[in-house]
């Protein structure tokens, strides 16, 4: 049982690139998150799907676009990558859904990402 | 959304409890309390969860008063591999939720 697992492990971009973070979970969970981290600090929310079909911004949406691909995929994209957006970015995965308000969160291993 | 209160940093000594305790005056009727754990270049992981009273698993336990504004994790006996970080989240996932994870609990336990 893989859990969530996010692809790549490590990308180094240069001002102005793009790029897409892959996240796939195999728990048939509803709900997805993408969280980012720099160093230090704790998490803050980019963008979450309560369910396939939905999209919702989190605290930190901006320069960030996401596609929930199907139940098991929530990608994020970087349409044009700025040094602010050097980061450790999370992908989770929650059950989610009625009766499910109590489900934890389940991440990944994260996406070290450096802009230069 | 309910905003959680907790201790930037604690220091302990192997083999000694710990207790953490996290302050959230505006919790919801629905809404759960749970702990992560984070260690460096890792996703934080789940360590226990509570509606009220007292929870209790094979890692920690979870002390919630009758008003609920507030949870305490507690630590049996520590280690060394127990240092790091320390993430106390409210709230109800049902259709999905702005989680705010704040800065948690920077825990370092000592030899």
């Amino acid at each position: 049982n893989a859990g969530v697992t996010q692809t790549p492990k490590f990308q180094v971009l240069k001002t102005g690139q793009s790029m897409t973070l892959q996240c796939a979970q195999d728990m048939n969970h509803n709900s997805m998150y993408w969280y980012r981290q720099d160093p230090g600090m704790g998490l803050r929310l980019i963008y979450y799907s309560a369910s396939e079909g939905t999209t919702d911004k989190g605290e930190v949406p901006n320069g960030y676009n996401v596609s929930r691909l199907n139940k098991r995929e929530f990608s994020l994209r970087l349409e044009s990558a700025a040094p602010s957006q050097t980061s450790v970015y999370f992908c989770a995965s929650s059950e989610g859904g009625q009766g499910n308000g109590g489900s934890p969160l389940h991440f990944g291993n994260g996406t070290r990402l450096t802009v230069t | 959304l309910a905003k959680t209160t907790q201790p930037i940093s604690m220091d302990s000594y192997e083999g000694q409890e710990v207790n953490i305790t996290c302050s959230h005056n505006n919790i919801a009727t629905n809404d759960y309390i749970t702990w992560y754990q984070q260690f460096p270049s890792q996703g934080p992981r789940f360590i226990i969860q509570g509606y009220k009273t007292k929870v209790t698993n094979e890692v920690a336990s979870l002390f919630i008063p009758a008003d609920r504004k507030s949870s305490t994790l507690s630590l049996p006996r520590v280690s060394l591999s127990d240092t790091a970080v320390y993430y106390c989240l409210v709230g109800d996932l049902t259709y999905g939720q702005n989680f705010v994870f704040g800065p948690g609990t920077r825990l370092s336990v000592l030899p």
